[in-house]
C-alpha cells in the first residue's frame, strides 16, 4: 500500500524568499510521485511529475522537486515566492500495481507575506 | 489546451435526493476517475472507467455509481443524499496508453450542496 505525509500543514514565507514543501512517501512499488497545486475555489493543477526519469523535476512556475529513494522524500521547492504562489499545495503518490487512484497527503497550506 | 469539463459546476440538493454529475475527458482520453474533496480534507478516490469498463473501486458508497459511455464521457449518479456528501466532486482523466502511471488531469470540480 502506499501513503504520503507531508511534513508541514501550513508554511508562511515572505515574498521573493524560498519555498520548501516536504513530502515524504511509503510505497510497495517504485512510485510515480506528483505535486498539484489548488487555488481556493478552484481545481487541482498539476505542477510537475517523476516517473523514474531524471531525480530533479522542473514543473510550472518556477517550482522544481528532487526525489530522493534513500530519505523516500519528494520535496517541492521554488527560489523565490511570489504573491500569487499562496494556494494548497499536494503531494501525490501513484503505485501502480493495478491501482487507478491516486493516493494525496493531506495538503500544506503555503501562505506568502507581503 | 482542452481541459476535462465537469457539469454542472454547483449543485444544492435536498437529502433523500438524487444528484447526477457529468465528466467529458480531455479528447483521446480513454480513462476516467472520479474523486470527492470534503471540506478541509484531501481528495479521495472513488471508482475509474477504462474503455467504458469499470477499472478500479476505491472509497465509493453504495448509493453511488457511474458509467462511462461510448463518447467517454462519464456520469456519477449519487441516490438518497445525505448532508455528509457535501463536498467537491473531481472527475480527472488521462490516455492509458502507457498503463496507469499516466498523469491524471483533473476538471475544475463540482461543488453539492446537500440540505
Amino acid at each position: 500500500a502506499q501513503s504520503v505525509t507531508q511534513l508541514d500543514s501550513h508554511v508562511s514565507v515572505s515574498e521573493g524568499t524560498p519555498v520548501l514543501l516536504r513530502c515524504n512517501y511509503s510505497s510497495s512499488y517504485s512510485p510515480s510521485l506528483f505535486w498539484y497545486v489548488q487555488h481556493p475555489n478552484k481545481g487541482l493543477q498539476l505542477l510537475l511529475k517523476y516517473t523514474s526519469a531524471a531525480t530533479l523535476v522542473k514543473g510550472i512556475n518556477g517550482f522544481e522537486a528532487e526525489f530522493k529513494k534513500s530519505e523516500t522524500s519528494f520535496h517541492l521547492t521554488k527560489p523565490s515566492a511570489h504573491m500569487s504562489d499562496a494556494a494548497e499545495y499536494f503531494c501525490v503518490v501513484s503505485s501502480g500495481g493495478g491501482a487507478d487512484g491516486l493516493t494525496f497527503g493531506k495538503g500544506t497550506h503555503l501562505i506568502i507575506q507581503p | 489546451a482542452a481541459g476535462v469539463i465537469q457539469s454542472p459546476r454547483h449543485l444544492i440538493k435536498e437529502k433523500r435526493e438524487t444528484a447526477t454529475l457529468k465528466c467529458y475527458p480531455i479528447p483521446r482520453h480513454d480513462t476516467v476517475y472520479w474523486y470527492q474533496q470534503g471540506p478541509g480534507q484531501d481528495p479521495q478516490f472513488l471508482i475509474s472507467f477504462y474503455e467504458k469498463m469499470q477499472s478500479d473501486k476505491g472509497s465509493i458508497p453504495d448509493r453511488f455509481s457511474a458509467q462511462q459511455f461510448s463518447d467517454y464521457h462519464s456520469e456519477l449518479n449519487m441516490s438518497s443524499l445525505e448532508l455528509g456528501d457535501s463536498a467537491l466532486y473531481f472527475c480527472a482523466s488521462s490516455p492509458r496508453g502507457a498503463g496507469v502511471r499516466d498523469t491524471q488531469y483533473f476538471g475544475p470540480g463540482t461543488r453539492l450542496t446537500v440540505l
